[in-house]
């Protein structure tokens, strides 16, 4: 089972739609938990953390349910400008830490 | 602030050669950088973590004599790839960490190996 799991997509979706990226994690001790946004051929951009009494930046909503292992996020009202891959993160506790990615769910958004 | 940077954004080599890639914070002291490689269409694979002035700690399967990691100073990290073959070609992409959970990724580079 990998470690962190997301549906791969892809997502095509009218502008304006609401679409819902889902993820889980195996590893019961992950500590913090992060949504990235990756553009083709570049690096990936941190979009938001997440928490588990939910959090929300603009059109974006993000939450975690730790008893489930499951972290979600929300984007509506879907603009053009949202098509690019997502990617669930979750960081391990090392001593330090490191970060294990999900494979990302590609989104296109059509006019 | 907390730019990464990385050289260069590609390469093209022969197979055999080895290849330097070059991960700097340019405002910032990274006392952790980490070194990942995607594959297209595939996730970031986290290679080795990498703290100023010790050896990295390099994950599964991540053949340290392969890909030799120095950290030398708080602003620069190079990762190494030696006697690259056609299937080292990736995207390999840094990481820069002050210690607290968030990190900065540099823009990436991508090599490619005849």
């Amino acid at each position: 089972r990998k470690e962190v799991e997301q549906d791969p997509g892809p997502f095509n979706v009218p502008e304006g739609a609401t679409v819902a990226f889902n993820c889980t994690y195996s590893n019961s001790a992950s500590q913090s938990f992060f949504w990235y946004r990756q553009d083709c051929r570049k690096e990936p951009k941190l979009l938001m953390s997440v928490y588990s009494s939910g959090n929300e930046d603009g059109r974006f909503t993000a939450q975690l349910n730790r008893a489930s292992q499951y972290i979600s996020l929300l984007i509506r009202d879907s603009k053009l400008s949202d098509s690019a891959t997502y990617l669930c993160a979750v960081n391990l506790n090392t001593g330090g830490f490191k970060t294990i990615f999900g494979a990302g769910t590609r989104l296109f958004v059509k006019a | 602030g907390a730019v990464v940077s990385q050289h260069p954004s590609r390469v093209i080599c022969k197979s055999g050669t080895s290849v330097k890639i070059e991960c700097r914070s340019l405002d910032f002291q990274a006392t952790t950088m980490f070194w990942y490689r995607q594959f297209p269409k595939k996730s970031l694979m986290l290679m080795a973590t990498s703290n100023e002035g010790s050896k990295a700690t390099y994950e599964q399967g991540v053949e340290k004599d392969k890909f030799l990691i120095n950290h030398a100073s708080l602003t620069l990290s190079t990762l190494t790839v030696t006697s690259a073959h056609p299937e080292d070609s990736s995207f390999y992409i840094c990481s820069a960490s002050t210690g607290v959970e968030t990190q900065y990724f540099g823009p990436g580079t991508r090599l490619l190996v005849l």
